[in-house]
């Protein structure tokens, strides 16, 4: 039933190298992408969002790509630092539901190595 | 503001035990919902409830039960817990501006061990 489907599963990435997180989705009725950062024992808090009339959306050393025809959306993180250690899920919100219930990707958990 | 908060944090069950996870928001959110977190899966909703007075089953409801108290509250009871049940639960509250802003907020969650 996953319609949101994420990779990698881990990434390593050196500080201030990019890390880039994938996202398809399998169902075109999406209409909100956002993407959530969780700390260890924390509970996940929204990062960034986007809607699909945009190409891109950026937000400080965080970016979103939404290829729409491709059904693909992305999270790149630039200049990548320690702090970004983390597990990223993206997800996404079926328009024609009753409020905001997400449908969340597997996750994916970085380690941005010093 | 103490936002969403969650308890207990931490809860040992045997087998066929039954259970109760409190879920509290002050934000005066509409919609509520249950998150289990496991390795490799994500986050998976359970239940969710649009508006007080009204619940709805999510992605994995089978073996719980939601009782949606009032508008702050929202319980998640499980009658008979099995070890498939072990994982970390999560609260979240939401209130939708439409077209703008659907951000879930989150509790610090109760992580749940069944032997």
């Amino acid at each position: 039933q996953q319609q949101v489907k994420q990779s990698p599963q881990s990434l390593i990435v050196q500080k201030g190298g990019i890390s880039i997180i994938n996202c398809a989705y399998e169902n075109t009725a999406f209409d909100y992408f956002p993407w959530y950062q969780q700390f260890p024992g924390k509970g996940p808090a929204l990062l960034i969002a986007i809607r699909p009339d945009v190409s891109e959306k950026k937000e400080g050393r965080f970016t979103i790509s939404f290829n729409k025809s491709a059904k693909q959306f992305s999270l790149h993180i630039m200049d990548s630092q320690p702090g970004d250690s983390a597990t990223y899920f993206c997800a996404a919100r079926p328009y024609w539901n009753q409020g905001g219930k997400l449908i969340f990707g597997q996750g994916t958990e970085l380690s941005v190595k010093p | 503001n103490a936002g969403v908060t969650q308890t207990p944090k931490f809860q040992v069950l045997k087998t066929g035990q039954s259970m109760t996870l409190q879920c509290a928001q002050d934000m005066n959110h509409n919609s509520m919902y249950w998150y289990r977190q496991d390795p490799g899966m994500g986050l998976r909703l359970i239940y969710y409830s649009a508006s007080e007075g009204t619940t709805d089953k999510g992605e994995v409801p089978n073996g719980y039960n939601v009782s949606r108290l009032n508008k702050r509250e929202f319980s998640l009871r499980l009658e008979s817990a099995a070890p498939s049940q072990t994982s970390v639960y999560f609260c979240a509250s939401s209130e939708e501006i439409a077209g703008k802003s659907y951000e879930q907020y989150f509790g610090p969650g109760t992580r749940l061990t069944v032997t």
